[in-house]
Formats: C-alpha cells, structure tokens, sequence
C-alpha cells in the first residue's frame, strides 16, 4: 500500500516565487491535513479537510491556500514564498470518525526558500 | 493556549533496558492520545494510542500508561533495540471538538539507544 504519498521530497524556492505541494492517499479517507515542522518542534496544523470540497484553517494557515476537489488530492500552495516558510510539510489522513483515529503520515516535503 | 509537552528533550539508554519517555498535556477536554516515532528523513509513524476511558494499554513491547488526574502521559519501550532510536512525539485531540480533528503535538524526545 502506497498510504500518503507527497511530493516533491525535496525544493528550494526563491522569495516571491510559488508553488503547489503535492498530497494524495489511496487509502479512501475523508479527512486530511497539513502541518508543517520547524527544527527540533512539533507539528503545527496549516489547513485541514473534512472531506472533499470542504476545507478549514488550523492553527498557522497565512501564507498558504488548499483545495480538496477529490477524496484522495489535498494540495497544498504557497503563493508569494517567504523565507518564514522554510520548513518540513507534513500530510496526513484518517479515516471515518477522524478524531480519536490515527493520522497516517508521508514522508514530507523539505523546503527551503532563499 | 493549551499545549502538549515533554518533560525531556533527549533520553539515551542502553540496549536492552526499558525507555520510559514522559508527555503532560493541559487541555482538560482531551480525550484521545497517540504516540508516533519520527526516524530522521520520513513522517510520523503511529505506535500506539488510549482513550480517555482507559489508564494502560499494550502494544509489542510498548505500554501507553494515562493519568488523567495529573494530565501526564509516558510511552514504554521495553528491551530498547538500537532500531527503536528516533524523535517520539505525544499528541492529544479532542475528538468531538469543532476542529477536524486535528492533533496537538508536543515537541518531541530525542531517544538514542547505545550499545
């Protein structure tokens, strides 16, 4: 099983520039999420989504836009890089119920904006 | 605001002794708990979760023990492995919040297995 799948893995931007980072699961779940991890923290939720359609802001959303127009897809776009973006992104999804289910995770994409 | 977070940033430990890494959350509300193990390069990666409703519970050589009085959380790792040397995080929801069910991540402790 493929799980959550993200891409790219790796990208370095230059301020001002933007780009779309890539999230897709195959795993049927309705909820998905973006966190980003800044060195030696915890993840801190971006935006998420309930299902496809609907989407909502975590805790650190400026800077970012997300669509979910399928169940599987939930990109994530900067659209004016900042070097305050430089970071590790992380998607996640659960399935039915989503709290008090675990979030399954992909390996991130590292960021780098200069 | 509320947080989740560990009582130490690193533990080293010696193969084959038992870890026990510790997590104190504030949100009284929080009913779900989840510990993941994060190898440098990859995701999170879920080990074991508890319900509010329960103080203990076992996976393959992990113990999740829950104490609500104190709001405190810990992670067992018997026999540690040197494969078992990662970042652990705790995090909490609650699980019937308005928010999407999003998790509350502490920072993480950085566990090291020597030989």
């Amino acid at each position: 099983n493929a799980g959550v799948t993200q891409t790219p893995k790796f990208r370095i931007l230059k301020i001002g520039q933007s780009m779309t980072l890539q999230c897709t699961q195959d795993m049927n779940h309705n909820y998905m999420y973006w966190y980003r991890q800044d060195p030696g923290m915890g993840l801190k939720l971006i935006y998420y989504s309930v299902g496809a359609g609907i989407t909502d802001k975590g805790e650190v959303p400026n800077g970012y836009n997300v669509s979910r127009s399928t169940t599987e897809d939930f990109p994530l776009r900067l659209e004016l890089a900042a070097p305050s973006q430089t970071s590790v992104y992380f998607c996640a999804s659960n399935g039915a119920g989503g709290g008090g289910q675990p979030q399954h995770f992909g390996d991130g994409t590292r960021l780098s904006i200069l | 605001g509320e947080s989740v977070g560990l009582h130490l940033p690193t533990l080293s430990v010696q193969e084959g002794d038992n870890s026990i890494i510790n997590c104190a959350y504030s949100n009284s509300a929080s009913d779900y708990f989840i510990w993941y193990k994060q190898e440098s390069g990859k995701g999170p990666q879920f080990i074991i979760d508890i319900r509010s409703n329960m103080d203990k519970r076992q996976g393959q050589r992990v113990t999740v023990l829950l104490n609500k009085t104190v709001k405190h959380l810990s992670l067992q790792i018997a026999a540690t492995q040197p494969g078992d040397s990662a970042v652990y995080f705790c995090a909490e929801n609650e699980s019937n919040s308005n928010s999407g069910y999003a998790l509350n991540f502490g920072k993480g402790t950085s566990l090291l297995v020597t030989p």
